[in-house]
């Protein structure tokens, strides 16, 4: 299994902000996925990133308001943009297990709060 | 739209007894996979069961999955106060040259010492 890890693990921000997470993750992997989690809510997938092309983004969420890096096979950031409070959520990294198709690895979560 | 709905959305049960999870999902899978959350935390892989299979264990875990009604189960036995978490279904459709998870909305597993 992989070992992921992200910073900041929480952070309290003003609107109109702009705030990246990292992601770090312990073995090379080619499919690294980002998600958001509102307050008492499931899980959303907002792209897939992929090392050495663009991220893939879901319905509902723009490449301007979430911009994502993706530099190498172990690392990731995300960065939520221009921010309000909507944006409060848990953001989640995650990658794909050895197996195809299979398993996914979270990292812990980076907690983000708007004022 | 959610593919995988959690029925009940909140269960409060006591140390010792037995506690059952269902997901419903509409699409065809690859695969149903059941995480668990601890406090809004990471999520932790429990168990997959592919389309192909109709029941797993793993320790305390038994999970059933039903493709002809598009619905699975998660039950975990002898439950105790540790096993307090949000526990999530996940489904791979099946089909996407691309390969994500769909998480349902989850169940709130409380479990009183």
């Amino acid at each position: 299994s992989a070992v992921i890890s992200q910073k900041p693990s929480r952070d309290i921000c003003q609107r109109g902000t702009s705030l990246t997470i990292q992601c770090q993750v312990d073995s090379q992997v080619t499919m690294m996925f980002w998600y958001r989690q509102q307050p008492g809510q499931s899980l959303t997938l907002i792209a897939t990133a992929n090392q050495g092309s663009e991220a893939t983004y879901e319905s509902g969420f723009v490449i301007d308001k979430f911009p994502i890096s993706r530099p190498n096979l172990t690392f990731s950031t995300l960065t939520v943009s221009n921010m309000s409070p909507e944006d409060s959520s848990i953001y989640l990294c995650s990658v794909e297990g050895s197996g195809r198709r299979d398993t996914q690895y979270f990292g812990p979560g980076t907690r983000l709060t708007v004022l | 739209s959610q593919q995988g709905e959690e029925d009940p959305q909140a269960l409060s049960i006591q140390e010792g007894e037995n506690a059952t999870m269902n997901c419903s999902y509409k699409t065809s899978i690859n695969n149903l996979q059941w995480y668990r959350q601890n406090s809004g935390r990471g999520l932790v892989h429990l168990i997959l069961i592919r389309s192909n299979e109709r029941e797993k264990h793993s320790g305390r875990l038994r999970v059933t999955l039903d493709t002809s009604k598009k619905s699975s189960s998660l039950l975990i036995t002898a439950s105790r106060a540790a096993d307090t978490a949000s526990y999530f279904c996940a489904t791979d459709l099946s089909g996407g040259s691309n390969y994500k998870l769909t998480f349902g909305k989850g169940t709130l597993l409380t479990v009183n010492p």
